[in-house]
Formats: structure tokens, sequence, C-alpha cells
């Protein structure tokens, strides 16, 4: 069965810092991998995803994540945190002939000014 | 873009009524997810369906059931509310695994 784990329930970074999130995944063949992230009270919007491919992957609004398939890790980066970065941001794996993804209980992004 | 629509940004029913959550998109995709969305726990998927008139079970099916009668619907039953139900409810849709999903903007339902 897949699974994903982001280690990090909250992180707090100061406007301008860099930033990295943490995703491990359990999937037995080459997965398919996404970042989500969640602004307050809304939905979740797609900022990137793996397939294929090079192994660093670049998304929406300046976020970037790096596959290493020896460490079942797919970390979410940005250089430089702005404060309307603050939000959840999820993980989530699929693969295969299975509909579904599953997803990782979330990393709140606090940013302090 | 494709847009996925719930019908109700926020909802207050009584425990033991029946509720219904809609769900509607514009893209034709073929399948579509109910999740609930609760603090600590993330996301949760109770039902999807892949096709009209198919349904899946996900995680959590437990006193809920859904309906798929035209592609671009899918909704969420809630037989008889409980409290236990008070949650936040995102639909979402894809043509495949590979696209990843789209997700509409949520439920918050509240169940007294």
């Amino acid at each position: 069965a897949q699974s994903v784990t982001q280690p990090d329930i909250h992180i707090t970074v100061s406007e301008g810092a860099s930033l990295e999130l943490r995703c491990n995944y359990s999937y037995g063949a080459t997965p398919y991998l996404f970042w989500y992230v969640q602004s307050p009270g809304q939905g979740l919007q797609l900022l990137l995803k793996y397939f294929s491919g090079d192994t660093l992957v670049q998304g929406i609004k300046g976020f970037e994540a790096e596959f290493k398939r020896s460490q079942s890790s797919f970390n979410l980066r940005k250089p430089s945190v702005h404060w309307s970065d603050a939000a959840e941001y999820f993980c989530a794996v699929g693969g295969g002939s299975n509909y579904k993804l599953t997803f990782g209980k979330g990393t709140l992004l606090t940013v302090n000014p | 873009d494709v847009k996925v629509t719930q019908s109700s940004r926020y909802l207050v029913k009584r425990t033991g009524e029946k509720v219904f959550l809609e769900c509607v998109q514009d893209m034709d995709h073929e399948n579509m997810f109910w999740y609930r969305q609760d603090p600590g726990l993330g996301l949760r998927l109770i039902y999807f369906s892949y096709d009209v008139k198919m349904k899946e079970k996900g995680d959590i099916p437990e006193g809920y059931s859904v309906s798929r009668e035209k592609k671009e619907r899918f909704s969420l039953i809630l037989e008889s509310a409980s409290t236990n139900q008070t949650s936040m409810y995102l639909c979402a849709s894809s043509s495949g695994q590979l696209y990843g999903y789209t997700f509409g903007s949520g439920t918050r339902l509240t169940v007294v």
C-alpha cells in the first residue's frame, strides 16, 4: 500500500528565508508525486508534480521539488519565502492503475515578518 | 482551467438530518472524489467514482453514501448526520492520476 509521511507538522520561517518541506513516500514502483498548497478556508491547489524525467521539477509561485528515489523523498523548496506563502502544504503519491492519490497529513507554514 | 464547484461553503445541520453535498466539474473528468479534512488527520478519502453510476469505498465510508447519475456531478449523502461528521468536505476531479486532482473550495459542515 502507498503512504506518505510529512515529518514536520508546523514550520515557522522568516520572510526572505529559504524553505524546505519534507516528504517521504512508500510505493512499490515509480511513483507519481505531487505537492499541493491550501490557503485558509480554501481547497487545495496543485503546486507541482513529478512522474518521470528530470528529478528536479519546477512549479508555480517559485517552488521546486526534487525526487530522490534512493531516499524515497520528494522535498519541496523555495529560495526566498514571501508572507503570502503562509499556508498548509500537502504531499501526495499515486501510481499504476490505482485511481487514488494518498495524501500526507500536511505541514503548516507560518511566515514571520 | 478545470473548475470544481461545491454548492455550499458553509452548512449547519441538525443531528439526524439527511444532508446532501453537491459537487460539479466542468471538464468531462472521469474520476471524482470526496474527502473529509480534519485537523491533525489530513485528507481522508470517503468515496470515489471512476465513471457514471460507478462508485468505490474509500478509507472511511461509514455513515456516507454517494450518487453519480451524470458525469459532471458527484453527490455525497450523509444519511443521518451526526456530530462526529462535523468537518471540512473537499470534492476533487481528475482525468487520471498523472494529471493530479483539481479540488473545489470545500464545504464546512457543522452538525449540531
